[in-house]
């Protein structure tokens, strides 16, 4: 069954550098990958997905992943970091059943901190 | 409506009580997916519909939970005789439900409804 595991529960970086949050994904067929973050009081915001098409995905508020099948990854990346950013994000998973039926399986997600 | 909403925003009930979580989708949206989400962690899927039909229950703990969408928009989830482990934030999302692929689709979250039970 399809799942993804993130690395690090917190990161912690300074204004300015390099974002990287990680993300591995297991799964027997082609995945389909998604990054949401969520930001305090608020609900979840998509920030890319991944659906067979490019591997490297870009999305909203300069952020990108690449998908690499040989380290079954998808690790979440943006240049420069920020004050805004501080959230949390969630790497997800579509997971398909027996029955047809899918449903979105999220990591246990990271926490980014951008110190000044 | 402009976006997802789920009302109430905060619950607090005592044990054993019954209660009712709300989710209004975006008007266009066929599919509908209720989460669970404990301090700390991801969401964890509980269900969906596609307008009133409701082809996954699975996710849902135990027969004390159960949700409806009687008329293909405004969904509930109901808890029976809540215990303190259901303290959690509960989480509403809809998506446009393409039929051609629609675990594709992005799935739009409401800001949650936090629930503690004491």
């Amino acid at each position: 069954a399809q799942s993804v595991t993130q690395l690090g529960s917190h990161v912690s970086v300074s204004e300015g550098a390099l974002v990287l949050l990680r993300c591995n994904y297991s799964s027997s067929v082609p995945p389909y990958l998604f990054w949401y973050v969520q930001y305090p009081n608020q609900g979840l915001q998509l920030l890319l997905k991944y659906t067979s098409a490019a591997t490297l995905v870009k999305g909203i508020n300069g952020f990108e992943a690449e998908f690499k099948k040989s380290e079954t990854s998808f690790h979440l990346t943006k240049p420069s970091a920020h004050m805004s950013d501080a959230a949390e994000y969630f790497c997800a998973v579509i997971r398909f059943d027996m029955d047809s039926s899918y449903k979105l399986i999220f990591g246990s997600g990271t926490r980014l901190l951008v110190r000044p | 409506g402009a976006g997802v909403s789920q009302s109430p925003r905060y619950k607090v009930t005592k044990r054993g009580q019954d209660v009712t979580l709300r989710c209004d989708p975006i008007s266009s949206h066929a599919t509908l997916y209720w989460y669970q989400q404990a301090l700390g962690q991801g969401p964890e899927f509980l269900t969906y519909f596609n307008y009133e039909a409701q082809p996954d229950k699975s996710g849902l703990p135990s027969d004390r939970f159960s949700a409806e969408r009687p008329e293909g928009s405004i969904s509930t989830l109901t808890i029976q005789r809540t215990e303190q482990r259901d303290s959690a934030m509960y989480r509403c999302a809809s998506s446009p439900g393409r039929l051609a692929a629609p675990w594709t689709d992005t799935q739009y979250f409401g800001p949650g409804t936090r629930l503690t039970v004491l």
